[in-house]
């Protein structure tokens, strides 16, 4: 149980162009799902946690514009990278917490990979 | 305010021997920890974790962790390394408060299991 999915798993695309990943739980409810990005050899840094029927919270330095986050059902949130260009590239993670057990775990998707030419 | 020290980026053992990951915690109320794994190109994979019960905690692949509170310590250890341990280890800790309580992991530990 507790499976977290992501897609795509890899992305390429042009600068300016926007990209949207989805972050789904497969076999439980999550309420709050969390967005992460990784750069290389590097630990995770949280981006935004996404609320579900609510508005996502950004963490400081975190552009709400660039990075939309929209969480419109208890297993499926979306990262929109508006207008990318090659610095976002990176490794993106998304989480869910298990909220049906109460407990305080993340379980964590297989993370997609963003290329920006 | 949280935060995670994990102490060594790189650890390096032999197939067979005593794997130890090092993570300190820092949190001004009761915290709950965590260790994940992640292979390359991957996501993170939960390995165990601690919310205020037992204090040595067993998760799999054979790996347990002790909280020690008056050391603010929650080191990973496995008695015998395989070669199929090799990964990144991230240590996390989040408070116990709200329904979105945050993750603050550590910089991570490269685990290397030489033959």
């Amino acid at each position: 149980g507790a499976v977290v999915s992501q897609h795509p798993s890899w992305v390429i695309c042009k600068s300016g162009t926007s990209v949207k990943i989805e972050c789904r739980s497969l076999d439980f409810q999550a309420t709050t799902m969390f967005w992460y990005r990784q750069f290389p050899k590097q630990s995770l840094m949280l981006m935004a946690t996404s609320n579900e029927g609510s508005k996502a919270t950004y963490e400081q330095g975190v552009e709400k514009d660039k990075f939309l986050i929209n969480h419109a059902s208890l297993t499926l949130s979306t990262l929109t990278v508006t207008s990318a260009h090659p610095e976002d590239s990176s490794f993106y993670i998304c989480s869910a917490r298990d909220w049906g057990h109460g407990t305080k775990t993340q379980y964590f998707g297989p993370g997609t990979r963003l290329l920006v030419l | 305010a949280q935060s995670v020290t994990q102490l060594g980026s790189h650890v390096s053992v032999s197939e067979g021997a005593l794997v130890l990951l090092r993570c300190n915690y820092s949190s001004s109320v009761p915290p709950y920890l965590f260790w994940y794994v992640q292979y390359p190109n991957q996501g993170l994979q939960l390995l165990l974790k601690y919310t205020s019960a037992a204090t040595l905690v067993k998760g799999i692949n054979g790996f347990e962790a002790e909280f020690k509170k008056s050391e603010t310590s929650f080191h990973l250890t496995k008695p015998s390394a395989h070669m199929s341990d090799a990964a990144e280890y991230f240590c996390a800790v989040s408070d116990t408060g709200g329904t979105a309580s945050k993750l603050t992991f550590g910089t991570g530990t490269r685990l290397q299991v030489t033959l």
